[in-house]
Protein backbone atom coordinates (compact mmCIF):
# COMPACT_ATOMS: atom_id res chain seq x y z
CA UNK A 1 0.00 0.00 0.00
CA UNK A 2 0.74 3.71 -0.28
CA UNK A 3 3.07 5.34 2.40
CA UNK A 4 3.73 8.53 3.67
CA UNK A 5 4.33 10.97 0.98
CA UNK A 6 6.01 14.30 0.71
CA UNK A 7 6.14 17.20 -1.20
CA UNK A 8 8.43 18.31 -2.76
CA UNK A 9 11.45 16.41 -2.06
CA UNK A 10 13.69 19.39 -2.54
CA UNK A 11 13.21 22.87 -1.92
CA UNK A 12 15.92 25.88 -2.25
CA UNK A 13 14.54 29.45 -0.79
CA UNK A 14 15.91 32.78 -0.57
CA UNK A 15 16.40 34.12 2.90
CA UNK A 16 13.29 36.05 3.53
CA UNK A 17 10.14 33.90 1.80
CA UNK A 18 7.74 31.43 2.81
CA UNK A 19 7.87 27.76 2.00
CA UNK A 20 4.91 25.55 2.45
CA UNK A 21 5.55 21.87 2.84
CA UNK A 22 2.83 19.03 1.85
CA UNK A 23 2.54 15.59 3.66
CA UNK A 24 0.01 13.00 2.66
CA UNK A 25 -0.23 10.40 5.52
CA UNK A 26 -1.27 6.73 5.14
CA UNK A 27 -5.11 6.51 4.77
CA UNK A 28 -6.51 5.53 7.77
CA UNK A 29 -3.78 7.31 10.18
CA UNK A 30 -5.15 9.88 12.35
CA UNK A 31 -2.08 10.72 14.07
CA UNK A 32 0.06 12.84 12.30
CA UNK A 33 4.02 14.28 13.06
CA UNK A 34 6.34 16.71 12.00
CA UNK A 35 9.61 16.55 12.91
CA UNK A 36 12.68 18.21 11.71
CA UNK A 37 16.13 17.00 10.91
CA UNK A 38 19.80 19.07 10.78
CA UNK A 39 22.94 17.80 8.89
CA UNK A 40 24.15 14.48 10.96
CA UNK A 41 21.79 15.15 13.79
CA UNK A 42 18.67 12.99 14.98
CA UNK A 43 14.88 14.12 14.95
CA UNK A 44 13.17 16.93 16.35
CA UNK A 45 10.18 16.74 17.42
CA UNK A 46 7.87 20.08 15.86
CA UNK A 47 4.22 19.59 15.82
CA UNK A 48 1.60 16.55 16.47
CA UNK A 49 -2.10 16.29 14.89
CA UNK A 50 -4.44 13.34 16.30
CA UNK A 51 -7.62 13.63 14.47
CA UNK A 52 -9.76 16.59 15.49
CA UNK A 53 -8.28 17.50 18.40
CA UNK A 54 -6.30 20.94 18.87
CA UNK A 55 -2.60 20.39 17.39
CA UNK A 56 0.66 19.60 19.91
CA UNK A 57 2.51 22.70 18.72
CA UNK A 58 5.01 22.33 21.74
CA UNK A 59 7.68 21.67 19.57
CA UNK A 60 7.72 24.57 16.87
CA UNK A 61 10.85 26.67 17.61
CA UNK A 62 9.39 29.80 16.27
CA UNK A 63 6.36 31.31 15.82
CA UNK A 64 7.41 31.61 12.09
CA UNK A 65 6.61 28.06 12.00
CA UNK A 66 3.03 26.89 11.58
CA UNK A 67 0.96 24.05 10.69
CA UNK A 68 -2.48 23.47 9.54
CA UNK A 69 -4.41 19.50 8.73
CA UNK A 70 -7.19 19.86 6.63
CA UNK A 71 -10.14 16.53 6.69
CA UNK A 72 -7.98 14.65 8.93
CA UNK A 73 -5.24 13.90 6.15
CA UNK A 74 -3.27 16.42 4.40
CA UNK A 75 -1.27 18.27 6.23
CA UNK A 76 0.50 21.36 5.40
CA UNK A 77 3.88 23.18 7.38
CA UNK A 78 4.87 27.11 7.05
CA UNK A 79 7.79 29.03 7.00
CA UNK A 80 7.21 32.31 6.93
CA UNK A 81 10.27 34.95 6.23
CA UNK A 82 13.20 31.36 5.99
CA UNK A 83 16.21 31.98 7.91
CA UNK A 84 19.25 30.13 6.81
CA UNK A 85 19.17 28.17 10.24
CA UNK A 86 15.84 26.91 9.40
CA UNK A 87 17.72 24.45 6.15
CA UNK A 88 16.79 21.06 7.13
CA UNK A 89 15.04 17.80 6.25
CA UNK A 90 11.55 17.94 7.54
CA UNK A 91 10.12 14.79 8.01
CA UNK A 92 6.33 13.84 8.51
CA UNK A 93 5.25 10.64 9.86
CA UNK A 94 1.91 9.22 10.44
CA UNK A 95 0.42 6.44 12.85
CA UNK A 96 -2.44 4.55 13.69
CA UNK A 97 -3.06 4.73 17.35
CA UNK A 98 -5.68 2.28 17.03
CA UNK A 99 -3.66 -0.27 16.80
CA UNK A 100 -2.25 0.10 20.29
CA UNK A 101 1.49 0.00 18.91
CA UNK A 102 3.28 3.79 18.79
CA UNK A 103 5.47 3.21 15.64
CA UNK A 104 5.39 6.00 13.38
CA UNK A 105 5.91 5.75 10.03
CA UNK A 106 7.66 8.31 8.35
CA UNK A 107 7.66 9.68 4.38
CA UNK A 108 10.70 10.65 2.23
CA UNK A 109 11.24 14.00 3.76
CA UNK A 110 11.68 17.47 1.87
CA UNK A 111 15.06 19.21 2.17
CA UNK A 112 15.16 22.50 2.60
CA UNK A 113 17.77 25.20 2.04
CA UNK A 114 18.06 28.89 2.62
CA UNK A 115 20.20 30.54 0.71
CA UNK B 1 16.73 17.53 30.28
CA UNK B 2 16.09 14.11 29.73
CA UNK B 3 17.45 12.48 26.06
CA UNK B 4 18.73 9.55 24.61
CA UNK B 5 21.85 9.75 23.40
CA UNK B 6 23.91 6.84 21.75
CA UNK B 7 27.67 5.17 22.43
CA UNK B 8 29.22 5.21 19.43
CA UNK B 9 28.81 7.72 16.14
CA UNK B 10 30.35 5.46 13.76
CA UNK B 11 30.30 1.53 13.72
CA UNK B 12 32.11 -0.63 11.36
CA UNK B 13 31.48 -4.55 10.45
CA UNK B 14 32.86 -7.06 8.49
CA UNK B 15 29.95 -8.45 6.33
CA UNK B 16 28.68 -11.66 8.02
CA UNK B 17 29.43 -10.62 11.30
CA UNK B 18 27.05 -9.26 13.94
CA UNK B 19 26.51 -5.87 15.09
CA UNK B 20 25.72 -4.79 18.22
CA UNK B 21 24.19 -0.88 18.58
CA UNK B 22 23.98 0.43 21.95
CA UNK B 23 21.87 3.52 23.09
CA UNK B 24 21.16 5.10 26.70
CA UNK B 25 18.46 6.74 27.88
CA UNK B 26 17.82 8.72 30.96
CA UNK B 27 13.97 9.10 31.68
CA UNK B 28 13.19 6.20 33.62
CA UNK B 29 9.61 6.84 33.39
CA UNK B 30 10.31 6.15 29.44
CA UNK B 31 8.03 3.00 28.36
CA UNK B 32 8.42 2.64 24.91
CA UNK B 33 11.46 2.60 22.26
CA UNK B 34 11.95 1.91 18.55
CA UNK B 35 14.84 1.19 16.80
CA UNK B 36 14.70 3.13 13.45
CA UNK B 37 16.76 2.54 10.17
CA UNK B 38 17.35 5.87 8.09
CA UNK B 39 19.45 5.05 4.69
CA UNK B 40 20.65 8.03 2.99
CA UNK B 41 17.89 10.28 1.59
CA UNK B 42 15.47 8.48 2.75
CA UNK B 43 13.06 8.54 6.01
CA UNK B 44 13.46 6.75 9.07
CA UNK B 45 12.27 3.20 8.45
CA UNK B 46 10.65 0.86 11.64
CA UNK B 47 12.92 -1.68 12.86
CA UNK B 48 11.75 -3.00 15.64
CA UNK B 49 9.77 -2.03 19.41
CA UNK B 50 10.05 -3.01 22.98
CA UNK B 51 7.89 -2.23 25.86
CA UNK B 52 9.56 -1.61 29.30
CA UNK B 53 7.74 -5.02 30.69
CA UNK B 54 9.96 -6.36 28.46
CA UNK B 55 13.93 -7.17 28.80
CA UNK B 56 14.15 -8.90 24.67
CA UNK B 57 12.43 -9.03 21.76
CA UNK B 58 13.15 -10.59 18.46
CA UNK B 59 12.35 -10.00 14.62
CA UNK B 60 14.05 -11.38 12.04
CA UNK B 61 18.11 -11.18 12.43
CA UNK B 62 17.41 -7.78 14.74
CA UNK B 63 17.07 -8.10 18.23
CA UNK B 64 16.06 -5.64 21.10
CA UNK B 65 18.09 -5.82 24.74
CA UNK B 66 16.38 -3.38 27.23
CA UNK B 67 17.86 -3.44 30.30
CA UNK B 68 16.13 -0.52 32.77
CA UNK B 69 18.49 -1.03 35.90
CA UNK B 70 21.05 1.15 33.71
CA UNK B 71 18.93 2.45 31.62
CA UNK B 72 20.36 0.83 28.20
CA UNK B 73 18.77 -0.39 25.26
CA UNK B 74 20.95 -1.75 22.60
CA UNK B 75 20.15 -3.60 18.79
CA UNK B 76 21.62 -6.69 17.58
CA UNK B 77 22.13 -7.58 13.92
CA UNK B 78 22.89 -10.99 13.10
CA UNK B 79 25.02 -11.83 10.01
CA UNK B 80 25.54 -7.94 9.23
CA UNK B 81 24.63 -7.29 5.49
CA UNK B 82 25.59 -4.94 2.84
CA UNK B 83 22.50 -3.31 2.73
CA UNK B 84 22.33 -3.03 6.78
CA UNK B 85 24.23 -0.17 6.16
CA UNK B 86 22.93 2.93 7.17
CA UNK B 87 22.31 5.49 10.66
CA UNK B 88 20.17 3.66 13.64
CA UNK B 89 18.31 6.00 15.66
CA UNK B 90 17.02 4.67 19.06
CA UNK B 91 13.98 6.89 20.13
CA UNK B 92 11.87 6.73 23.62
CA UNK B 93 7.93 7.86 23.60
CA UNK B 94 8.02 11.33 24.99
CA UNK B 95 4.10 12.15 25.01
CA UNK B 96 2.67 11.52 21.90
CA UNK B 97 5.92 12.31 20.16
CA UNK B 98 9.22 10.06 19.77
CA UNK B 99 12.20 11.92 21.26
CA UNK B 100 15.34 10.56 19.26
CA UNK B 101 18.84 10.15 19.60
CA UNK B 102 21.46 11.50 17.39
CA UNK B 103 22.17 8.08 15.33
CA UNK B 104 24.96 5.29 15.22
CA UNK B 105 26.62 5.17 11.26
CA UNK B 106 26.62 1.78 10.54
CA UNK B 107 29.13 0.58 8.24
CA UNK B 108 29.41 -3.00 6.66
CA UNK B 109 32.30 -3.83 4.64
CA UNK B 110 33.17 -6.77 2.30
Amino acid sequence: GAGVSQSPSNKVTEKGKDVELRCDPISGHTALYWYRQSLGQGLEFLIYFQGNSAPDKSGLPSDRFSAERTGGSVSTLTIQRTQQEDSAVYLCASSSLRTGRHEQYFGPGTRLTVT
Amino acid sequence: GESVGLHLPTLSVQEGDNSIINCAYSNSASDYFIWYKQESGKGPQFIIDIRSNMDKRQGQRVTVLLNKTVKHLSLQIAATQPGDSAVYFCAEKAGYALNFGKGTSLLVTP
